[in-house]
């Protein structure tokens, strides 16, 4: 268990509708990450918090989009689904972006699967 | 940006046998690379890292090497075991500011079946 927790385990959902994924960092963990997995395109960064900033974004489309809040917990909104948006999401979290205390660990994952 | 290449893409030896997996990158700042096992439906799982500071760390049977030269680091596993089956992923970033801060870029993953 790396302390990472993130909810749901599984959303089965319908294109065209909106889903919020949640993430609980560790203790003491002021920098979330979002990555999604899928079959073709392995795993692919998608946007970093710290201290409830947005530090970096990457391959995110604009349906989608994320925030960090006061209590460290981040949401990933995924609007306008796609069947190809069905993928394994996955929430990190590490102390500090950077420096010695960057290492990211993973939580379990949301499945989404888009019908 | 970053780009990360893994190879092979599927290894299999046999229970006892050692394995290797290697990476390159495209990006000199990238400094930090770390190696996450990743079972079947299961979350990324870190195993090992190193810093662009070190040539080489070891815990058990698990080491990594880094080239900073040629860009790239490698995976190495003794006296491999079935439970070592898994999917293993290399990643970069770099801790030293800009946009990729933080942010990791993943191989492909590399498939490792060990045949008890």
């Amino acid at each position: 268990d790396s302390g990472v927790t993130q909810t749901p385990k599984h959303l089965i959902t319908a294109t065209g509708q909106r889903v919020t994924l949640r993430c609980s960092p560790r203790s003491g963990d002021l920098s979330v990450y979002w990555y999604q997995q899928s079959l073709d395109q392995g795993l692919q960064f998608l946007i970093q918090y710290y201290n409830g900033e947005e530090r970096a974004k990457g391959n995110i489309l604009e349906r989608f989009s994320a925030q960090q809040f006061p209590d460290l917990h981040s949401e990933l909104n995924l609007s306008s689904l796609e069947l190809g948006d069905s993928a394994l999401y996955f929430c990190a979290s590490s102390v500090e972006p950077g420096g010695a205390l960057n290492e990211q660990f993973f939580g379990p994952g949301t499945r989404l699967t888009v019908l | 940006g970053e780009n990360v290449e893994q190879h092979p893409s599927t290894l299999s030896v046999q229970e006892g046998d050692s394995a290797v997996i290697k990476c390159t990158y495209s990006d000199s700042a990238s400094n930090y690379f770390p190696w996450y096992k990743q079972e079947l439906g299961k979350r990324p799982q870190l195993i090992i890292d190193i810093r662009s500071n070190v040539g080489e760390k070891k815990d058990q049977r698990i080491a990594v090497t880094l080239n900073k030269t040629a860009k790239h680091f490698s995976l190495h596993i003794t006296e491999t075991q079935p439970e070592d089956s898994a999917v293993y992923f290399c990643a970069a970033t770099t801790n030293a500011g800009g946009t990729s801060y933080g942010k990791l870029t993943f191989g492909q993953g590399t498939i490792l079946t060990v045949h008890p």
